[in-house]
């Protein structure tokens, strides 16, 4: 019930593309749910963040849709770029006292030129 | 922008030796995490630490893990006796106690164990 399945494992995208990361969850006590973004050899980087009292959050190129009765939430990322290569990560929680991050398993995106 | 530091960024040991990982959280966060990575796979819970004790803990937070906060600044993770399989980057990660700023991650500690 704790685990984030997250898809695709990878994700070869065209530069100027949309690229697009799903996630799942059982636990409906979850109600923070973050995107990282990972660079080779550093620590997950907070991307964007959501809570389940809004459908979705904008911030620049990156878009989180959530819908709270499917327990789905997905990452959108417009125009996408060749610095926008990376491993996402989604993961979630229960914000309240703080609990450990859930990660998903991962998406490797490659946005060739 | 404040950060959370990580020392050594790398770490050889022998299997069997003690290792401490090092952590500076941001100094007015009051909630601190380990995470771990096995290469290539996903960021695994180890333990979560607050107001000095433990307050939260994974399967993989066996007894020879420890975590300490020994003076107020630093906040360690001490392996016992390493295992092979222990290879891995270790995150330190912290938040705040209040509001809606997410969790602040380290660049990791890389242990080699052979």
């Amino acid at each position: 019930q704790q685990q984030v399945k997250q898809s695709p494992q990878s994700l070869i995208v065209q530069k100027g593309g949309i690229s697009i990361i799903n996630c799942a969850y059982e636990n409906t006590a979850f109600d923070y749910f973050p995107w990282y973004q990972q660079f080779p050899g550093k620590g997950p980087a907070l991307l964007i963040a959501i809570r389940p009292d809004v459908s979705e959050k904008k911030e620049g190129r990156f878009t989180i849709s959530f819908n709270k009765s499917a327990k789905q939430f997905s990452l959108h990322i417009m125009d996408s770029q060749p610095g926008d290569s990376a491993t996402y990560f989604c993961a979630a929680t229960q914000d309240t006292g703080r609990r450990a991050l859930t990660f998903g398993s991962g998406t490797r995106l490659q946005v060739q030129p | 922008e404040p950060e959370v530091t990580q020392t050594p960024s790398h770490q050889v040991t022998q299997m069997g030796q003690e290792v401490i990982l090092r952590c500076v959280p941001i100094s007015n966060h009051l909630y601190f995490y380990w995470y771990r990575q096995i290469l290539g796979q996903k960021v695994e819970f180890l333990v979560s630490f607050y107001n000095n004790e433990i307050s939260e803990k994974s399967e993989i937070f066996d007894d020879q893990f420890s975590v300490e906060r020994p003076d107020g600044s630093n906040f360690t993770l001490k392996i016992r006796s390493t295992k092979l399989e222990d290879s891995a980057m270790y995150f330190c990660a912290s938040r705040e106690a209040q509001g809606f700023s997410g969790y602040t991650f380290g660049s990791g500690t890389r242990l080699t164990v052979v």
